[in-house]
């Protein structure tokens, strides 16, 4: 059975800090990764979408990569902002119709 | 353009009462997916639509819950005779796809079921 953890639970970091956010699943054969992000009260937007062929996604401040092998995934966050403050939820998708979410990480920045 | 809205926002029902949870998909996408989310927690997968086709319910809890998508877009997620575990934002989400979700999901407010 498929299991997705987040570590760090909880972050709290000073504004223009560059952060790690882990993600980590026990089932290799997965069709693609993504990461998430949720504000307080609304829903989950998508920030970047790892296929299993893949090693990494960038966009803006954010990059994800991911190694298949060692059942990992990690989100980086340059220069953080205070706008970055969120829960950011790692899913991970076997190739059926089920996406399966970690608990998140919520993270704190402070101006 | 409009996103996937969910209505209403909040419900609060008492413990054995029956609620519907609405959700608007993006026009035109074929899948649709439901989520519970409790409490600091990720979501949960509850069930899947192609079109009008529900072709994975393995993640509804119990026999109480029903999903419906009738015409190939809006879609009700029915609990009946609620319990207190039964509290949980309730997410709608759809691509434009068929099939795995390999590509992004779009993500409705959710709504926030309580059940006193």
């Amino acid at each position: 059975k498929q299991e997705v953890t987040q570590i760090p639970a909880a972050l709290s970091v000073p504004e223009g800090e560059n952060l790690v956010l882990n993600c980590s699943f026990t089932d290799s054969a997965i069709y693609n990764l993504q990461w998430f992000r949720q504000d307080p009260g609304k829903g989950l937007t998508s920030l970047l979408l790892i296929q299993s062929s893949q090693r990494e996604q960038t966009s803006g401040r954010l990059n994800a990569s991911l190694d298949k092998s060692s059942g990992r995934s990690t989100l980086y966050i340059a220069a953080s902002q205070p706008g970055d403050s969120a829960t950011y939820l790692c899913a991970v998708n076997t190739g059926g119709f089920k996406t399966i979410f970690g608990a998140g990480t919520r993270l704190f920045v402070k101006a | 353009g409009a996103g996937v809205s969910q209505s209403p926002r909040y419900k609060v029902a008492k413990r054995g009462q029956d609620v519907a949870l609405r959700c608007d998909p993006i026009s035109g996408h074929v899948s649709l997916f439901w989520y519970q989310q409790a409490l600091g927690q990720g979501p949960e997968f509850l069930t899947y639509f192609q079109n009008e086709a529900q072709l994975d319910k393995s993640g509804l809890p119990s026999d109480r819950f029903f999903a419906e998508r009738p015409e190939g877009s809006v879609s009700t997620l029915k609990i009946q005779r609620t319990q207190q575990e039964d509290s949980a934002v309730y997410l709608c989400a759809s691509t434009p796809v068929a099939g795995a979700p390999a590509y992004e999901q779009y993500f409705g407010p959710g709504t926030r079921l309580t059940v006193t």
